[in-house]
């Protein structure tokens, strides 16, 4: 069981440039969630999906898109990337009940220069 | 929207002696999940352990227990026997079960935990 897969693990950017990050996940969640982490700091969310095709914004959204055309895949567009954007981002998963933990992949450290 | 507070930033404890972190929490609902995720440098989340709200009993996990106090919004996570492998960031979290928020966990902003050999 692959879990939750989170491609690239690093990755440098311009200013201005876009990229994708990728998520995927194995365990037929509908639940999937996309959240970055400052350095020190705790995880704040982006956005979530409650369903493939159901997607909603969290506390920080400005500056990124995401998209859910299946249960398995939950990508994170960053267009014209900027410095803020700088942070580790975390994709999660979880299955109902609700008492289930999330299951979360191992993040992708993003330099924006 | 919830809240979660961590008001340790850093705390130490001496191998094989026993360390509490304190977190609290703000809500209007009456029914939620609460969770303590570990970090480690290897960034991995990893869940420690978890609390149902309309439960009174604490949940304990080997060595790791909850003190939850629900009037009082509060749900530190007690170590006991502490390991060197113990030595992380310890995360609080709150989880709504609100069909309007996507069931998000919500975190506080960590506290570093030291193991001293």
């Amino acid at each position: 069981n692959a879990g939750v897969t989170q491609t690239p693990k690093f990755r440098i950017l311009k200013i201005g440039q876009s990229m994708t990050l990728q998520c995927a996940q194995d365990m037929n969640h509908n639940y999937m969630y996309w959240y970055r982490q400052d350095p020190g700091m705790g995880l704040k969310l982006i956005y979530y999906s409650v369903g493939a095709g159901i997607t909603d914004k969290g506390e920080v959204p400005n500056g990124y898109n995401v998209s859910r055309s299946t249960t398995e895949d939950f990508p994170l567009r960053l267009e014209l990337a900027a410095p803020s954007q700088t942070s580790v981002y975390f994709c999660a998963s979880s299955v109902t009940p609700l008492n289930s933990p999330l299951h979360f992949g191992n993040g992708t450290r993003l330099t924006v220069t | 929207a919830q809240t979660v507070t961590q008001s340790q930033p850093e705390m130490s404890v001496q191998e094989a002696e026993t360390v509490t972190l304190s977190c609290t929490y703000d809500t209007s609902e009456s029914d939620y999940y609460l969770f303590w995720y570990k970090q480690p440098p290897s960034r991995q989340m990893i869940l420690v352990i978890r609390q149902e709200a309309y439960k009174q009993q604490n949940a304990t996990e080997n060595r790791f227990s909850v003190n939850f106090q629900k009037a009082a919004k509060s749900f530190s996570l007690k170590i006991s026997d502490s390991q060197l492998g113990d030595a992380a960031m310890y995360f609080c979290a709150y989880r709504s079960l609100g069909e309007t928020s996507g069931s998000r966990l919500t975190f506080g902003e960590g506290t570093q935990l030291t193991v001293n050999p």
